[in-house]
């Protein structure tokens, strides 16, 4: 089992829709939780992070992690063509390496 | 700064043969990564490196692979003998210890597209 699991997708919405994005993860030691964004033939790059459970919103983004049940989200709000891509949950605990899920590949229709 | 600097972009090699990747990490940042990306499996670490010594090479799938850090500024991921299994993106990634975000943070490099035909 992986230690971050992620719903590979793909998922297709129209312009201005709410997008919601899902990962789950196993180790209880994991603080840090990641969205990473990652267009087409370009590395990873940090969307944004929460320390421990509770929102984070950061303009259209909202990230939320609830460690009773290990779940992490992601939501977009007013989607744009601009955030299609691939999305990818990580996690870490106290040391530096990242545990990435497998991503989910958006495409947003104008 | 560039960013994260990755050579070759793409390498296309035949089995048995040695491949070599290069990374050249953001000027003081202390920890470096190497990953590879398939469809099938994701994103997964193969070897970190902190101030240049290897800290966790689990992820390193076979005696085949090996990775150096002769200085801060250069890494290599070494295949040899490569194999067709072995076709994949490869990526480096570099992170500072301090600053906003400290290790949440890793900035990647664009990538080595592999193929070992």
């Amino acid at each position: 089992q992986k230690e971050v699991e992620q719903d590979p997708g793909p998922l297709s919405v129209p312009e201005g829709a709410i997008v919601s994005l899902n990962c789950t993860y196993s180790n209880s030691a994991f603080q840090y939780f990641m969205w990473y964004r990652q267009y087409s033939r370009k590395g990873p790059e940090l969307l944004m992070y929460t320390y421990s459970s509770g929102n984070k919103e950061d303009g259209r983004f909202t990230a939320q992690v609830d460690k009773s049940s290990k779940y992490i989200s992601l939501f977009i709000r007013d989607s744009q063509p601009s955030d299609s891509a691939t999305y990818l949950c990580a996690s870490r605990g106290g040391a530096n390496n990242l545990f990435f899920g497998t991503g989910t590949r958006l495409t947003v229709i104008p | 700064d560039a960013g994260v600097i990755q050579s070759p972009r793409h390498e296309v090699t035949e089995m048995g043969q040695e491949v070599t990747l290069r990374c050249k990490p953001i000027s003081g940042h202390d920890y470096l990564f190497w990953y590879r990306q398939t469809m099938m499996r994701g994103l997964e670490l193969l070897i970190y490196f902190n101030n240049n010594v290897p800290i966790d090479d689990s992820g390193m799938p076979e005696d085949r692979f090996s990775a150096k850090m002769p200085n801060a500024s250069f890494s290599t991921l070494k295949i040899q003998p490569s194999e067709p299994r072995d076709s994949a993106v490869y990526f480096c990634a570099s992170s500072p210890t301090s600053g906003p975000g400290g290790g949440n943070i890793q900035y990647f490099g664009a990538g080595t597209r592999l193929s070992v035909l």
